[in-house]
């Protein structure tokens, strides 16, 4: 059962171009979560998202991001016109169902994402 | 206003002795308390949680102290060996959600 599969592991990107971050669930989960980790700083929560819908964006910048988990495919997280502090690694996060509190999230190995 | 605060920021331990890691939060809403373990290039993963109902949790080497009136908890490594060197998130969650609230992580660094 392969893990939380993120591609790509790196990413450059020039300032004013769009970054999209793909992530594809453990098999049989069906929930995905979006992290922003910067240097020396912990996990920022910014997406939760269901097949088709997101159920919570409340850590997502209003503007130029976006994020989507289609019905098929992976999980995208997408960034409009970059700006050199988008430069971070994002990680996606799996789950099999809402946790009661316990319900393990697996996290892939994450994009790092430099913008030049 | 950061929710969950971890300290220290780094800790340098010899092989054999504890590492201890601290964490305090706001929220009297969260219910369950995750440490992640992360290594360089690598996603964090869960290494041991806690739920308030106990004040504390032991899974080999790892040990959760949990003190709900302070709104404290704490990671114990004991006999600290070099491959435990990476960095240490403690989180905090509530009410049935995963999402949890990181601490800002503790670089934990084992010397041989």
């Amino acid at each position: 059962n392969a893990g939380v599969m993120q591609n790509p592991r790196h990413l450059v990107r020039r300032r004013g171009q769009e970054a999209r971050l793909r992530c594809s669930p453990m098999k049989g989960h069906s929930h995905v979560y979006w992290y922003r980790q910067l240097p020396e700083e912990g996990l920022k929560f910014m997406v939760y998202l269901q097949k088709e819908n997101i159920i919570d964006e409340s850590g997502m910048p209003k503007e130029r991001f976006s994020a989507e988990f289609p019905k098929e495919g992976p999980s995208i997280l997408r960034i409009q016109q970059v700006v050199r502090g988008d430069s971070a690694a994002y990680f996606c996060a799996s789950s099999p169902e809402q946790g009661a509190g316990n319900t393990e999230a697996f996290f892939g190995q994450g994009t790092r994402l430099t913008v030049v | 206003q950061q929710q969950v605060k971890q300290s220290p920021q780094s800790l340098i331990v010899q092989k054999g002795g504890i590492s201890i890691i601290n964490c305090a939060y706001e929220n009297t809403a969260f219910d369950y308390f995750p440490w992640y373990q992360q290594f360089p290039g690598k996603g964090p993963a869960l290494l041991i949680a806690i739920r308030p109902d106990v004040s504390e949790k032991k899974e080999g080497r790892f040990t959760i102290s949990f003190n709900k009136s302070a709104k404290q908890f704490s990671l114990h490594i004991m006999d600290s060996q070099p491959g435990d060197s990476a960095t240490y998130f403690c989180a905090a969650a509530s009410g049935g959600s995963y999402i949890p609230t990181f601490g800002r992580g503790t670089s934990l660094i084992v010397h041989p």
